[in-house]
């Protein structure tokens, strides 16, 4: 059965990073994009990982302070935000991208919370 | 590039029928046919509805409908029900330097 599973609730400081892991089960070969939505907020596409490769494309609103990773041995995809600000309060989720922009599976998010 | 454009809110009464726009431009949503729609219920993740313009994926069910003129995206909600009150998201393919754009989000109301 297909499941992707997130890790849980941050809170970092600004400045800091934050690692949010995604595992995948009951697949493996699709790619992986991370999608944020601050609280009361919309959906807003953040990048993708080709699995095969490593291979990604970030939004150009994150590029210089996102990378997504993936872990094949474990099916597991990471995604790392750095230099933390106060806006970047909101859900991550990661999805399974089965064509272009559909996405079939979804994680159920992880809470990041960026205080001082 | 900017995110699609939606209504924030649209309502109907139970049984009526729905439609929310989407509108792009000639580089998103207007210039390639992946169009997709979202539905998110409070606290949940989203669910997708729509895809490739005007396909349901399978067990959606075939109230919703999908559509496309020009840079305008549509979806339309037939008979609706309780559960359909919840929020819409429509997406686009776009290229360039954020190749994705979600739309801003609509509240559906069924009153």
């Amino acid at each position: 059965q297909v499941q992707l599973v997130q890790s849980g609730a941050e809170v970092k400081k600004p400045g800091a990073s934050v690692r949010v892991s995604c595992k995948a089960s009951g697949f493996t070969g699709y790619f992986i994009h991370w999608i944020r939505q601050a609280p009361g907020q919309g959906l807003e596409w953040m990048g993708w990982i080709n699995p095969y490769n490593g291979v990604t494309n970030y939004a150009q609103n994150f590029q210089g302070r996102v990378t997504m990773t993936s872990d094949t041995s474990i099916n597991t995809f990471y995604m790392e935000l750095s230099r933390l600000r106060p806006d970047d309060t909101a859900i991550y989720f990661c999805a399974r991208s089965y064509s272009n922009i559909d996405y079939d599976y979804w994680g159920r998010g992880a809470l990041v919370t960026v205080s001082s | 590039q900017s995110a699609l454009t939606q209504p924030r809110s649209v309502s109907g009464s139970p049984g009526q029928s729905v439609t929310i726009s989407c509108t792009g431009t000639n580089s998103d949503v207007g210039g390639y046919n992946y169009v997709s729609w979202y539905q998110q219920h409070p606290g949940t993740a989203p669910k997708l509805m729509i895809s490739d313009v005007h396909k349901r994926p399978s067990g959606v069910s075939d109230r919703f409908s999908g559509s496309k003129s020009g840079d305008t995206a549509s979806l339309t909600i037939s008979g609706l029900q309780a559960d359909d009150e919840a929020d819409y998201y429509c997406c686009s393919y776009g290229g360039g330097n954020t190749p994705i754009l979600f739309g801003g989000g609509t509240k559906l109301t069924v009153l």
